[in-house]
C-alpha cells in the first residue's frame, strides 16, 4: 500500500463547477500538507500549504485536512478552463520540503 | 535568473551511457532538491542540499545516482550506466531554506528517455 493514495482521474467538469480533489494517507506522523498544480510539461507549483487539521482558503481554493480520518481535500470554486492541470497532494512529517511524499496526481479538465 | 533553470530540457540516451543533468537554482536560495517523476506517478525525493551541510542522499535509488552542488549555486545530478527504468522527468527545486512556510520553486524538469 502506498503511503499516499490519490485517484488519478481524469476528472472532467464544466466551467463554473465546484471541483473536489482528495488524498488519503496512512502515516499518522504527517503534519504538513500541500497541494501542487502541474501544467503539462511544466514543474509543479505550490498552491496551498497547511499545517495539521483544519481549513485554509485562498481565493477560489480551499484546502481541508482531517487528520483523524487521514484525509485531505482541495476544493476549487467557479472552476475555469485555466484550472485544467494535474493536481498533486504532498505531505511531510516536518515542515521542510525535503522528503515530501507525493500522491500520483489527479488530472483535471475543465471544459467551457 | 528569475526561476529555477534546468538543462537539458530533453535527453535521449542509450542504455549503459552516463548522463549529467544540471540545475541552476534561484539566486540566494540555500536549499536545493532533486525529485524524479515517472510517467503517471507522483514525485519521488532523491537528494537535498542545504547550504554547506552534508547532503541528504537517502532518496537516491542506487549507487549509479550521484549529485553535487557547488556552494549555494549550481547542482549536477549524474546517472551512470543508465537503465530503461531511469526514464523519467528529473525535477530540481529550490527554496530560501528548508524551513516551513518558505515557498518551493520547481524547474521545468529534464525529460530523460533511455532507449
Amino acid at each position: 500500500q502506498k503511503e499516499v493514495e490519490q485517484d488519478p482521474g481524469p476528472l472532467s467538469v464544466p466551467e463554473g463547477a465546484i471541483v473536489s480533489l482528495n488524498c488519503t494517507y496512512s502515516n499518522s506522523a504527517f503534519q504538513y500538507f500541500m497541494w501542487y498544480r502541474q501544467y503539462s510539461r511544466k514543474g509543479p507549483e505550490l498552491l496551498m500549504y497547511t499545517y495539521s487539521s483544519g481549513n485554509k482558503e485562498d481565493g477560489r481554493f480551499t484546502a481541508q485536512v482531517d487528520k483523524s480520518s487521514k484525509y485531505i481535500s482541495l476544493f476549487i470554486r467557479d472552476s475555469q478552463p485555466s484550472d485544467s492541470a494535474t493536481y498533486l497532494c504532498a505531505m511531510s512529517e516536518t515542515g521542510g520540503y525535503n522528503k515530501l511524499i507525493f500522491g500520483a496526481g489527479t488530472r483535471l479538465a475543465v471544459h467551457p | 535568473g528569475a526561476g529555477v533553470s534546468q538543462s537539458p530540457s530533453n535527453k535521449v540516451t542509450e542504455k549503459g551511457k552516463d548522463v549529467e543533468l544540471r540545475c541552476d537554482p534561484i539566486s540566494g536560495h540555500t536549499a536545493l532538491y532533486w525529485y524524479r517523476q515517472r510517467l503517471g506517478q507522483g514525485l519521488e525525493f532523491l537528494i537535498y542540499f542545504q547550504g554547506n551541510s552534508a547532503p541528504d542522499k537517502s532518496g537516491l535509488p542506487s549507487d549509479r545516482f550521484s549529485a553535487e552542488r557547488t556552494g549555494e549555486s549550481v547542482s549536477t545530478l549524474t546517472i551512470q550506466r543508465t537503465q530503461q527504468e531511469d526514464s523519467a522527468v528529473y525535477l530540481c527545486a529550490s527554496s530560501l531554506d528548508a524551513g516551513s512556510g518558505n515557498t518551493i520553486y520547481f524547474g521545468e524538469g529534464s525529460w530523460l528517455t533511455v532507449v
